[in-house]
């Protein structure tokens, strides 16, 4: 299964772009790479997910390398609300979600 | 349309005792998924079940049992509770079990057991 490595922690202030990184460098070529968060004690929340070409919805956007060996979570203008940890998950084959330990994300006023 | 709801919402149980925390799943999503969250050992996969049928099991102890209705609904059984199955335990449903679908999460049953 491919492993996942993010920091454990970031800081953004708000109103600013928070971009959270990601490195998935034992990705395979159909494995696609996906972002959950997380607020305190509450079902993790779908945010974007990808292949090879870079994604967007109303959320995030989605950065993936060419080599698809590491990737960036991009919430354009982060708010207090956006306050959470962050998950970025390749998924394997048995269709089971491997959350590791995140990144805690802070968004300051 | 509704989401996935998990009840109930929190649970308190004695050591010995078993339980059984039910998940419906969005309305059309025919896999269930279940994971438990401690602080310890964050979240780990349980077990999934498509078409009534479990497909893929986590790493966790006989006494953690599931089961998938014709409806999709799931349960998960816990028998003999240890205080170590304290957790939020957490049920994500999916609108078919291929890759490129994303999961969607309830918020959870918060088991404490005493």
């Amino acid at each position: 299964d491919a492993k996942t490595t993010q920091p454990t922690s970031m800081d953004c202030a708000e109103g600013r772009a928070a971009n959270l990184p990601c490195n998935h460098s034992t990705i395979s070529g159909n494995e696609y790479v996906y972002w959950y968060r997380q607020i305190h004690s509450q079902g993790p929340q779908y945010i974007i997910h990808g292949l090879k070409n870079n994604e967007t919805n109303e959320m995030a956007s989605l950065i993936i390398t060419e080599d698809r060996k590491s990737s960036t979570l991009i919430l354009p203008h982060a708010t207090l609300r956006d306050t959470a940890v962050y998950y970025c998950i390749v998924e394997d084959s048995g269709y089971a979600l491997n959350f590791g330990k995140g990144t805690s994300l802070l968004v300051t006023p | 349309k509704a989401g996935v709801t998990q009840t109930p919402r929190y649970l308190i149980k004695t050591r010995g005792q078993q339980v059984t925390l039910s998940c419906s799943p969005i309305s059309g999503h025919r896999s269930v998924s279940w994971y438990q969250q401690t602080p310890g050992q964050g979240l780990q996969f349980l077990f999934e079940y498509f078409s009534e049928t479990q497909r893929n099991k986590g790493n966790f102890p006989g006494r953690f049992s599931g089961r998938q209705f014709s409806n999709s609904r799931s349960e998960m059984n816990v028998s003999t509770l240890e205080l170590g199955d304290s957790a939020l335990y957490l049920c994500a449903s999916r609108r078919t079990r291929v890759t490129n679908t994303e999961a969607f999460f309830g918020q959870g049953t918060r088991l404490t057991v005493v």
